[in-house]
């Protein structure tokens, strides 16, 4: 079974740092590209970044209004991605999802893993 | 990059067909063939619905499909059931390497 599970979220003061974790399992991690997409309580889905397999030399993209704060990364040989989030501010505040987009495909995700819970708060 | 814009809601009858509208720009939905859609039940994550503008992913009902025309797209639900209510997202690859989501639309089956 294909299955993405995020880890790693929290309480969080404004100006701090949080890093999270998006374990894959049951597909061919290391040709999939990876994204980050957030979701504030009760608002749309926002994307955050990606970044692509080692085929597409890992490269990496960022919306603005996190481009210079958030980092994504990866390692192949532990099957996880990580979103790096710092000099957060209340507007982070959201549930954060991670998504594979598989490397035949472009701009669709699937699946999405079931998100971690950000919450930036003095 | 703006958002891609859907109507906040749309509702109908079940047995019933809705339409869902996304628009954008030349540098997103009119110049790619890659529009997704996907269904959030409250609490729960995104669901790939239709991919790469009509195509649907194994397991998805064929009363689901996609179509675009200029800078629109378009989610058709069919055969409305109450379990399709929840909100519905559309996405589109970007000239700048991203992505960019609709503001979703929530669907009510009355």
């Amino acid at each position: 079974e294909v299955q993405l599970v995020e880890s790693g979220g929290g309480l969080v003061q404004p100006g701090g740092s949080l890093k999270l974790s998006c374990a894959a399992s049951g597909f061919t991690f290391s040709g999939s590209a990876m994204h980050w997409v957030r979701q504030a309580s009760g608002k749309g889905l926002e994307w955050v970044g990606r970044i692509r397999g080692k085929a597409n030399n890992y490269a990496t993209a960022y919306a603005a209004s996190v481009r210079g704060r958030f980092t994504i990364s990866r390692d192949d040989s532990k099957n996880t991605a990580y979103l790096q989030m710092n000099s957060l501010k209340t507007e982070d505040t959201a549930v954060y999802y991670c998504a594979r987009v598989v490397p035949t495909a472009i701009g669709w995700f699937d699946p999405w893993g079931q998100g971690t819970l950000v919450t930036v708060s003095s | 990059q703006s958002a891609l814009t859907q109507p906040a809601s749309v509702s109908g009858s079940p047995g019933q067909s809705i339409a869902i509208s996304c628009t954008g720009t030349s540098s997103d939905v009119g110049g790619y063939n890659y529009v997704s859609w996907y269904q959030q039940h409250p609490g729960k994550a995104p669901k790939l619905m239709i991919y790469d503008v009509s195509n649907r992913p194994s397991g998805v009902s064929n009363r689901f499909s996609g179509s675009k025309s200029g800078n629109t797209a378009s989610l058709t639900i069919s055969g409305l059931q109450a379990e399709d209510e929840a909100d519905y997202y559309c996405s589109s690859y970007t000239s700048s390497s991203t992505v960019v989501f609709g503001g979703g639309t929530k669907l009510t089956v009355l």
